[in-house]
């Protein structure tokens, strides 16, 4: 297995610009879920799904921030307008449904807003 | 609500040393306990996990961790720290009913001294 798959790997862009975060599960996996890491604030939970169904969006910053999952094999996490502050490495991860199951990472986005 | 608090920020040790890397979490019952490595410029990669019996549990690259309930812990530990074990390592906790999300702590940054 290819493993969670995101693009892009890296990703710089002006303030007041449109960012689209893209994901690949694990297939098969039925949970999705996004974070974000900086240096200020650690992992945070921003999102996630189950069954492509948004079940906890509370860690989701603010209005700027969206996230969709369409189908089973794909997912995106979009910031309209962009601000310097959402400056992170961004994580996608999956995982099975079972409670012992541990979450499988991606690679991250670094996202620089200038 | 359920926390992992990783009182270690930064530690460093010489090659060939032990380590060990602290993990308190704050639940009511057993949750499921997760050890995580973060290389640099890399996602998370799970290192081991424990869901219930044997309290002492293996992991990958020679790391184990053992489940102490009297003291709500769950330490990392190497018997000898080679260089290449320099990262970034997070613990983590899933509760039952929790939608399979994972709490993380703060991390510990290992710095590897030759």
């Amino acid at each position: 297995d290819a493993g969670v798959i995101q693009s892009p790997r890296h990703e710089v862009t002006e303030m007041g610009q449109e960012v689209t975060l893209r994901c690949k599960p694990i297939s098969g996996h039925d949970y999705l879920f996004w974070y974000r890491q900086t240096m200020m604030r650690g992992l945070e939970l921003l999102i996630y799904f189950n069954n492509n169904v948004p079940i906890d969006d509370s860690g989701m910053p603010e209005d700027r921030f969206s996230a969709k999952m369409p189908n089973a094999s794909f997912s995106t996490l979009k910031i309209q307008p962009s601000e310097p502050r959402d400056s992170a490495v961004y994580f996608c991860a999956s995982s099975p449904t079972g409670p012992r199951d541990e979450q499988y990472f991606g690679p991250g986005t670094r996202l620089t807003v200038t | 609500a359920q926390s992992v608090t990783q009182p270690d920020i930064h530690i460093t040790v010489s090659e060939g040393a032990s380590l060990e890397l602290r993990c308190n979490y704050s639940y009511g019952a057993t949750p499921y306990l997760f050890w995580y490595v973060q290389s640099p410029g890399q996602g998370l990669q799970l290192l081991l996990k424990y869901f219930s019996g044997d309290t002492l549990v293996q992991g990958i690259k020679g790391f184990e961790a053992e489940f102490k309930r009297s003291q709500s812990s769950f330490n990392l530990r190497k018997p000898s720290v080679h260089w290449s074990d320099a990262a970034e390592y997070f613990c983590a906790v899933k509760v039952t009913g929790g939608g399979n999300k994972l709490t993380f702590g703060t991390g510990t940054q290992l710095k590897v001294e030759l």
